[in-house]
């Protein structure tokens, strides 16, 4: 199937300074990804559609000048807390659309999250 | 739609039982549903998924059935395994591009 990787898996930061992280598609082409934070035994909040070559499209609350999202190449999206505080802290998690095998319908091939915790 | 940030409900099960998780579903135009699988500190992965025309699809010890009528969608997991506690969730494709995932269940298998 599809692989979908995201780095880093884990990073601390000091409160104040800012974060990337990034999601690739290792195998496959992908003019959409999505980007999700996730809290603790809590499901995933989608945060924002990236789209290749144009701006992202943020859900409602979520602060664009706070997580920024760079879609530059059809093969990588980076999303980037800026002046991070540790009310940011969080699982992110990105994902990409591909074709179900089974199904040839479109699934979400998802990367394995990043830890973030601002201190 | 959008994901619910609530508490997931918790389903404890012993080794060897079936489990069932639910989930319920609010579009009724959703023609596709996928159950996704995230262990602890991973992202999901895809497990199996039905389309709208059918009401049941079995995969290896998976089998996933669809009740249209009530918007209802459920996971069986046959002779659970400890490798299968995780969180479930369920997603529908709503004719949207943007996946809309249910709240999750997750489900512990005790040895």
């Amino acid at each position: 199937g599809a692989v979908v990787s995201q780095h880093p898996s884990w990073v601390i930061c000091k409160s104040g300074t800012s974060v990337k992280i990034e999601c690739r598609s290792l195998d496959f082409q992908a003019t959409t990804m999505f980007w999700y934070r996730q809290f603790p035994k809590q499901s995933l909040m989608l945060m924002a559609t990236s789209n290749e070559g144009s701006k992202a499209t943020y859900e409602q609350g979520v602060e664009k000048d706070k997580f920024l999202i760079n879609h530059a190449s059809l093969t990588l999206s980076t999303l980037t807390v800026t002046s991070a505080h540790p009310e940011d802290s969080s699982f992110y998690i990105c994902s990409a659309p591909g074709t179900s095998g089974s199904s040839g319908k479109n699934i979400q091939y998802f990367g394995a999250g990043t830890r973030l915790s601002v201190l | 739609g959008e994901s619910v940030g609530l508490h997931l409900p918790t389903l404890s099960v012993q080794e060897g039982d079936n489990s069932i998780i639910n989930c319920a579903y609010s579009n009724s135009a959703s023609d596709y549903f996928i159950w996704y699988k995230q262990e602890s500190g991973k992202g999901p992965q895809f497990i199996i998924d039905i389309r709208s025309n059918m009401d049941k699809r079995q995969g290896q010890r998976v089998t996933v059935l669809l009740n249209k009528t009530v918007k209802h969608l459920s996971l069986q997991i046959a002779a659970t395994q400890p490798g299968d506690s995780a969180v479930y969730f369920c997603a529908e494709n709503g004719g949207s591009y943007i996946p809309t995932f249910g709240r999750g269940t997750s489900l512990i298998v005790h040895p």
